[in-house]
């Protein structure tokens, strides 16, 4: 079953505003990742925070991570159109030598110009 | 940044063939690939882990005589789906991980999409 869920499935917001994206998990994790998908392409890599982390910082991006919640935030500032894609956060669990990734159901961001 | 290819970037074929998807990290070695299954507006299923040299793990409900897998080297994986049938339409994606400071990265490929007719 998926680990990861977010909320809201769908968002649209206007070219400037902040977009905020929210995913709760049920297990323990190692690490929490967010991923970018454009329509029909493959997976960008956008943050990764760690289960010791608590606020990570990656240019407009800004990714919370509450273990005791078991809950992650992903708020993209000053939004632009090009920012239009599916996001998806996955949970990372490493026993050993292996880990292995979950994802949730995504988020539909739109950005109108 | 670390790279994965993939390859066709589509297919579409009839039903009753087998198709190969190529999978190759092209900087770096990737002992562990991952495959992966979306359907349209759906979240990405794991379907199997393959580490070089061994046989591959795969998910509850992943048919292992369907959806051949190997992991001859430590760049190349192929996924190959066996009388593939119309409900095996899908993007498949694969990720490659490589182990970096403790934590593992996983790069994704940009998928293929196969349809089948």
């Amino acid at each position: 079953s998926q680990q990861g869920e977010e909320d809201p499935q769908a968002l649209s917001i206007q070219e400037g505003e902040n977009a905020t994206m929210n995913c709760s998990y049920k297990t323990s994790i190692n690490n929490l990742q967010w991923y970018r998908q454009n329509s029909g392409r493959g997976l960008v890599h956008l943050i990764l925070i760690r289960s010791n982390e608590r606020e990570k910082h990656s240019g407009r991006l800004r990714v919370t991570l509450d273990t005791s919640k078991k809950s992650s935030s992903l708020l993209i500032t000053a939004s632009r159109a090009a920012d239009t894609a599916s996001y998806f956060c996955a949970t990372a669990l490493v026993t050993g030598a292996n880990s292995k990734l979950t994802f949730g159901k995504g988020i539909t961001l739109s950005v109108r110009p | 940044g670390a790279v994965v290819s993939q390859h066709p970037s589509w297919v579409i074929c009839k039903s009753g063939t087998s198709v190969k998807i190529e999978c190759r990290s092209l900087d770096f070695q990737a002992t562990t690939m991952f495959w992966y299954r979306q359907f349209p507006k759906q979240s990405l299923m794991l379907m199997a882990t393959s580490n070089e040299g061994s046989k591959a793990t795969y998910e509850q409900g992943v048919e292992k005589d369907k959806f051949l897998i190997n992991h001859a080297s430590l760049t190349l994986s192929t996924l190959t789906v066996t009388s593939a049938h119309p409900e095996d339409s899908s993007f498949y994606i694969c990720s490659a991980r490589e182990v970096q400071l403790g934590v593992y990265e996983q790069y994704f490929g940009p998928g293929t999409r196969l349809t089948v007719t």
